[in-house]
């Protein structure tokens, strides 16, 4: 079964917006972390922002956050006043365990986002 | 500059050659890991390892192995090529023990295999 499942292949938004993109997530273990990566076409992973399964507020970092519902193990990650420079592959992720547990990151197929002007 | 780096970025192979797809951090990270990304699929993890002498295996493991001599370097090696193992092949790493720690990725390698 997908632990990770990102519904939108692709999404577009025009410059200056909001948009959020999807990430559902599928674990019984009660600590884990969840990830937003961004792959610009340069190829590289750039690392977004962090939720913790046991952080009560929604992480934010800039002009990303994380609309963290638990309840429907949802991890949506929302960018503020979209930029051309943020047209990009975007991965949810997340890595089971307790602190010191498990190692492994599952990732999620990706969304694409295009930004435009 | 700090973090992972990874050689090749780009490989040709053909078909039944065999090839070692290097890995190395300067961070002190415990943990090092490969994955593959294919079009549609995600990144998807073929090996892993919590430290040297330790490595285990990943979703996709078949046609790879790896060994962790030493906390820095973390070796993929590719032992019969097959077409189905082109890819963009990424090594990331991390600390143990900090489960909101950011994997920090190399900027992957291109493997076509003919």
């Amino acid at each position: 079964a997908q632990k990770i499942t990102q519904t939108q292949p692709g999404m577009f938004v025009q410059e200056k917006e909001a948009v959020t993109l999807d990430c559902t997530y599928d674990t019984s273990d009660p600590s884990y972390g969840l990830f937003w990566y961004k792959q610009p076409s340069s190829g590289e992973m750039i690392f977004l922002i962090y939720q913790g399964s046991y952080d009560q507020q929604n992480a934010t970092e800039g002009r990303y956050s994380l609309n963290f519902q638990k309840a429907r193990k949802s991890a949506n990650l929302v960018i503020s006043a979209s930029q051309l420079g943020d047209s990009a592959m975007y991965f949810c992720a997340m890595r089971e365990g307790s602190e010191g547990g498990s190692e492994k990151l599952v990732f999620g197929k990706g969304t694409k986002l295009t930004v435009n002007p | 500059n700090a973090g992972v780096t990874q050689t090749p970025k780009f490989q040709v192979l053909k078909t039944g050659q065999s090839m070692t797809l290097q890995c190395a951090q300067d961070m002190n990270h415990e943990y090092m890991s490969w994955y593959r990304q294919d079009p549609g699929m995600g990144l998807r993890l073929i090996h892993y390892s919590v430290g040297a002498g330790i490595t285990d295996q990943g979703e996709v493991p078949n046609g790879y192995n790896v060994s962790r001599s030493t906390t820095e370097d973390f070796p993929l090696r590719l032992l019969s090529a097959a077409p189905s193992q082109t890819s963009v092949y990424f090594c990331a790493s991390s600390y143990r023990d900090r489960s909101n720690y950011g994997y920090t990725f190399g900027s992957g390698t291109r493997l076509t295999v003919v």
